[in-house]
């Protein structure tokens, strides 16, 4: 039972490349969500997924998209990263159908993006 | 102004001591309150989390809420080097809404 899974580990990208960060859980949960963690600023919501097939935008969308493939997987894209986005990102899921609720949210270890 | 204000310390006491950590915070609405801890280069992992005010207790963790002053509290008896960490809270409404997370205190228990 690997719990929340989150590739890859590290990532260095330049200004205006894109990416896709891939993030995975094997409890069966229905709501999985995307964070950034930056220094003095805490978690903060990019994207969340209350359900399979539906997506909503948290505090900081702008410049990410997100995908929910099914009920296991929810990856961020960045398509055109900028410096602004150098950050560690955080994958999270629960069990609730509710999205952002009392539950608790597993996290996974993280993606640390630098961006040039 | 944040609508949740945490300390970052960092917070460094000897082993055996007690540890309050704290939130304060200044939406109303807040009912659910958690406190995660993360490890370095780790995810959060939730640690306890309470609904309106009043106090929870688990092993050598407590965790205090007192609505009336927007004001939150983790206390951690016979503190361990193992409780070095980063301590964050976090809280919502209740409705389907995003949770809302302070910066993180970081805590040394030293030997």
């Amino acid at each position: 039972n690997a719990g929340v899974t989150q590739t890859p580990k590290f990532q260095v990208l330049k200004t205006g490349q894109s990416m896709t960060l891939q993030c995975a859980q094997d409890m069966n949960h229905n709501s999985m969500y995307w964070y950034r963690q930056d220094p003095g600023m805490g978690l903060r919501l990019i994207y969340y997924s209350a359900s399979e097939g539906t997506t909503d935008k948290g505090e900081v969308p702008n410049g990410y998209n997100v995908s929910r493939l099914n009920k296991r997987e929810f990856s961020l894209r960045l398509e055109s990263a900028a410096p602004s986005q150098t950050s560690v990102y955080f994958c999270a899921s629960s069990e609730s159908l509710h999205g952002p609720r009392t539950d608790t949210q597993y996290f996974g270890p993280g993606t640390r993006l630098t961006v040039l | 102004q944040k609508e949740v204000e945490q300390d970052p310390g960092p917070l460094s006491v000897p082993e055996g001591a007690i540890v309050s950590l704290n939130c304060t915070y200044s939406n109303s609405a807040f009912q659910y309150f958690m406190w995660y801890r993360q490890y370095s280069r780790k995810g959060p992992e939730l640690l306890m989390y309470t609904y309106s005010s009043g106090n929870k207790e688990d092993g050598r963790f407590t965790a205090q809420v007192d609505k009336s002053s927007k004001y939150i509290s983790l206390f951690i008896r016979d503190s361990q080097p193992s409780d070095s960490a980063t301590y964050l809270c976090a809280m919502n409404p209740g409705t389907a809404s995003k949770l809302t997370f302070g910066t993180g205190t970081r805590l040394q228990v030293t030997l």
